[in-house]
């Protein structure tokens, strides 16, 4: 049984330009929540995704952009990079209806790194 | 404003040492508490998840203790490993809505 899984694992772009971050959830999981964790900071929670809408959203700006898929797959997208975007992108799945207070099982992460 | 503090920041032990790490929590209202364990470049792994009426819970050679009243945790690590070295985070949830994350503490087993 496959856990969550995230594509790419590193990724470098330029200020201004836009990246796609995917990830898969775990077998049997409906709910995708993102995070981004900055070095030497705890994860912050950016949004999160359940029957293919945004169910809760953190305090991020509307670049940060999400879908998910009918089969629970997830992409996040962030427009205009900013140098401070620079950061391990996080995925979580879940099962259920409780939102954040399911258990999570992380994935391994996308390093994102703005030049 | 909701807060989760750490600590400490960092520690080095000895393999084979015991070591306490620490959490303390301003949240409201509580719905659960939680530890990961983060290898560097990693995602987080959950190591235990506690409600109010817990307050102590064990995974292998990890227990994590809650005090609700005082609004603290702390994650016993005993006969440390090296491969116990990593980031620990401490997760405190609010009802269903919200969590607030450490910033963990980063421990590094010696040989």
């Amino acid at each position: 049984d496959a856990g969550v899984t995230q594509s790419p694992t590193h990724l470098i772009k330029t200020r201004g330009q836009q990246v796609t971050l995917r990830c898969s959830p775990k077998s049997g999981h409906d709910t995708v929540s993102w995070y981004q964790q900055a070095l030497g900071q705890g994860p912050q929670f950016i949004f999160q995704y359940y029957e293919e809408e945004e169910r809760q959203r953190g305090n991020f700006p509307d670049r940060f952009s999400g879908h998910q898929f009918p089969n629970y797959s997830s992409e996040l997208n962030v427009n205009a990079l900013l140098l401070g975007d620079s950061a391990l992108y996080l995925c979580a799945s879940s099962r259920g209806r409780r939102g954040l207070g399911d258990t999570q099982y992380f994935g391994p992460g996308t390093r994102l790194t703005v030049l | 404003k909701n807060q989760v503090e750490q600590s400490p920041q960092s520690l080095i032990i000895l393999e084979g040492k015991n070591c306490t790490l620490q959490c303390n929590y301003t949240v409201s209202p509580f719905s659960n508490l939680r530890w990961y364990k983060q290898d560097t470049g990693r995602g987080p792994v959950s190591l235990t998840i506690m409600t109010f009426s817990e307050n102590t819970k064990s995974n292998g050679r990890y227990t994590a203790t809650l005090d609700a009243d005082t609004k603290q945790s702390s994650l016993h690590i005993t006969a440390s490993q090296l491969s116990d070295s990593a980031s620990y985070i401490c997760v405190v949830m609010t009802g269903y809505s919200t969590l607030t994350f450490g910033k963990g503490t980063m421990l590094l087993v010696s040989p």
